[in-house]
């Protein structure tokens, strides 16, 4: 059975990074589909942040595009997601998933705030 | 991008049908069939319910369906009960080659 994980910070102060690890376990990265990131605010709806296959392939939400940078570690199984330049409105529950434009496979997620 | 429109909340009675609503435009829903729907109760993760418009994941209930009729996707659930009262998304890929999600619909069983 596939499983996902997310972990990092909880905190994130404005201005600086937002830096998660998705951990992917029952399923090797290396042997194929899409892994991606999606957020949810506080009691407000799902935001697509983008995805990522083993060979470096990539796409992104256009509004987020400029400040997010998506990796993947085959070695560890797993892949990351970086987001420069937080502010208050990223804070919400990131959530790492599987698969290409859809998603059958979801971590618990993770929530992170972004303060002083 | 923008959001795909979904009403904010839908109701009905256990055993009766309900059918959420979701429109794009001909750049995500009407120009693809790649629409998928998530059931999201309070606190947990998203569940996938349907996907490429109208294929259910094994293990998703029959009396969950998907339906596409130009530029609007629609979710029908049958014989409503009451687990089913929870968040529901649609999902679009879009011609950014990317996906956009609708607002979400609160499904109340009365």
């Amino acid at each position: 059975q596939v499983q996902l994980q997310e972990s990092g910070p909880g905190l994130v102060k404005p201005s600086e990074t937002l830096s998660l690890t998705c951990t992917v376990s029952g399923y090797s990265i290396s042997s194929g589909y899409y892994w991606g990131w999606i957020r949810q605010p506080p009691g407000k709806g799902l935001e697509w942040i983008g995805l990522i296959h083993h060979s470096g392939s990539t796409y992104y939400n256009p509004s987020l595009k400029s400040r997010v940078i998506l990796s993947v570690d085959t070695s560890k199984n797993q892949f990351f997601l970086k987001l420069s330049s937080v502010t208050a409105a990223d804070t919400a529950v990131y959530y790492c998933a599987r698969d290409l434009w859809h998603h059958a496979y979801w971590g618990q997620g993770t929530l992170v705030t972004v303060s002083s | 991008q923008s959001a795909l429109t979904q009403p904010a909340s839908v109701s009905g009675s256990p055993g009766q049908s309900i059918t959420i609503s979701c429109t794009g435009t001909s750049s995500d829903v009407g120009g693809y069939n790649y629409v998928s729907w998530y059931q999201q109760h309070p606190g947990k993760a998203p569940k996938i319910m349907i996907y490429d418009v109208s294929d259910r994941p094994s293990g998703v209930s029959n009396r969950f369906s998907g339906s596409k009729s130009g530029n609007t996707a629609s979710l029908t659930i049958s014989g409503l009960q009451a687990e089913d009262e929870a968040d529901y998304y649609c999902s679009s890929y879009t011609i950014s080659s990317s996906v956009a999600f609708g607002g979400g619909t609160k499904l109340t069983v009365l």
